[in-house]
């Protein structure tokens, strides 16, 4: 079955506890991307990855770290989270390089992550 | 000004009722243009594409209008299924890359 896993789906932590949310997709896609959805914000992005070894910041990066050392993976990093670090975050891929000339391709969203600073 | 704009509702409708959401976008290079559908707390999920001519699958049509840069997305016949919240999504190159961009989203109750 064709998915995005993220784990772990439900996180509690403190101030400064450095913390990695794995992302994982069987599709083979080469673009991944993390977005964080807050009430009235909507989906904003964090950081995308065009393949691997290429990543690149979206529009929210502060805070926050990633790696594409596999196709198939894309963790992101918080190494000191703080409380404004709140959110549910998804993880999604699609099977674009990022191309402009694929324009009509979708995102497949993982589950989310639902991360609570304290 | 937000790159792009919903009502986020919610919109309170009955069954069988008709409802359209429109959305607006500032970007006049944006080129697709999509309606995502999120259920409570959980991931969203592609609806539809929007094309020039406009589509319809079943009880939605989208609509795309480039000259006031809005999309709508019209539900016929609402369904307590359909409460959900819509996202409009838009892409457009950056950099030779696509730039995608979430709406805040519109939210629907249907009410029996």
């Amino acid at each position: 079955e064709a998915q995005v896993t993220q784990n772990p789906r439900y996180l509690i932590t403190v101030t400064g506890k450095k913390l990695t949310v794995t992302c994982s997709q069987n599709m083979n896609h080469e673009y991944m991307s993390w977005y964080r959805q807050d009430p009235g914000l909507g989906l904003r992005q964090i950081y995308y990855s065009m393949n691997v070894e290429v990543t690149d910041k979206g529009d929210v990066p502060e805070g926050y770290k990633v790696s594409r050392k596999e196709k198939r993976n894309f963790p992101l990093i918080l190494e000191s989270p703080s409380p404004n670090q709140t959110s549910l975050y998804f993880c999604a891929s699609n099977s674009s390089p990022g191309l402009a000339e694929n324009l009509q391709e979708t995102q497949y969203f993982g589950p989310g992550t639902r991360l609570l600073v304290l | 000004r937000k790159e792009v704009e919903q009502d986020p509702g919610p919109f309170n409708v009955p069954e069988g009722a008709t409802v359209a959401f429109n959305c607006t976008y500032s970007n006049s290079a944006s080129q697709s243009f999509f309606w995502y559908r999120q259920d409570c707390r959980k991931e969203p999920k592609l609806l539809m594409s929007v094309y020039s001519s406009g589509n319809e699958d079943g009880r939605f049509t989208a609509q795309l209008n480039r000259a006031s840069q809005y999309i709508s997305l019209l539900i016929r016949d609402s369904k307590l299924s359909d409460s959900a919240t819509y996202l409009c999504v838009v892409n457009r190159r950056s950099g030779g890359y696509q730039k995608v961009t979430f709406g805040t989203g519109t939210k629907l109750q249907v009410i029996p």
